[in-house]
């Protein structure tokens, strides 16, 4: 089946610090690239889609210029979190779609913690 | 996308058929059902999905009743490794890319 990997797996930063996450299909091309955050006990929330070589879209209250998320291949992905604040802990995760496909494959996720 | 209902948990016993239900009583006639299961601390996983007719994969059996208002998930013999969070999905699927919202799901525990 196809495989989304995401790097690192978990992170710890200082407040104030940026943060870049990766997300990569890796026997796949993924046209759309999806971002997620969960917070614990909590569904996942969708923060914005990708298209490969377009902007990407955020939900409504996700701030573009915080969760920066770049698209620039069909098979990585990143979302940087710009000056990180504790309350931007959470689980981080990446989900991938092959053009013409229905399943959405997802990686492993990222925890991120903000001290 | 559809308003899902499912319950918030049930308990199967190890070697049972777990049926898990989803209501989707506002379903549109261009929108799939998803299912995708969340184990402790990693990344959802895909298991099945159907439209009107149901399906059946190595994971599982999706049946979807004829007014498509609902459905039921079925792990035919339930392991300990089945014990997850499952989310009913309703999303439009075409050419372009789709979304998928996410509910609170089911959280299944599978017991020895």
């Amino acid at each position: 089946g196809a495989v989304v990997s995401q790097h690192p797996s978990w992170v710890i930063c200082k407040s104030g610090t940026s943060v870049k996450i990766e997300c990569r299909s890796l026997d796949f091309q993924a046209t759309t690239m999806f971002w997620y955050r969960q917070f614990p006990k909590q569904s996942l929330m969708l923060m914005a889609t990708s298209n490969e070589g377009s902007k990407a879209t955020y939900e409504q209250g996700v701030e573009k210029d915080k969760f920066l998320i770049n698209h620039a291949s069909l098979t990585l992905s990143t979302l940087t979190v710009t000056s990180a604040h504790p309350e931007d802990s959470s689980f981080y995760i990446c989900s991938a779609k092959a053009g013409g496909q229905f399943e959405q494959y997802f990686g492993p996720g990222t925890r991120l913690t903000v001290t | 996308d559809a308003k899902t209902t499912q319950p918030t948990s049930m308990d199967c016993a190890e070697g049972r058929a777990a049926n898990l239900p989803c209501n989707h009583s506002t379903i549109s006639g261009n929108e799939y059902v998803y299912w995708y299961r969340q184990i402790h601390s990693q990344g959802p996983q895909y298991i099945i999905h159907g439209l009107k007719n149901n399906e059946t994969n190595e994971m599982a059996s999706l049946i979807i009743t004829e007014d498509r208002k609902s459905s039921t998930l079925i792990l035919p013999h339930a392991t300990l490794r089945d014990t997850a969070v499952y989310y009913c999905i309703g999303t439009a699927s075409g050419a372009g890319s789709y979304q998928l919202t996410f509910g609170k799901g089911t959280k299944l525990s599978v017991i020895p």
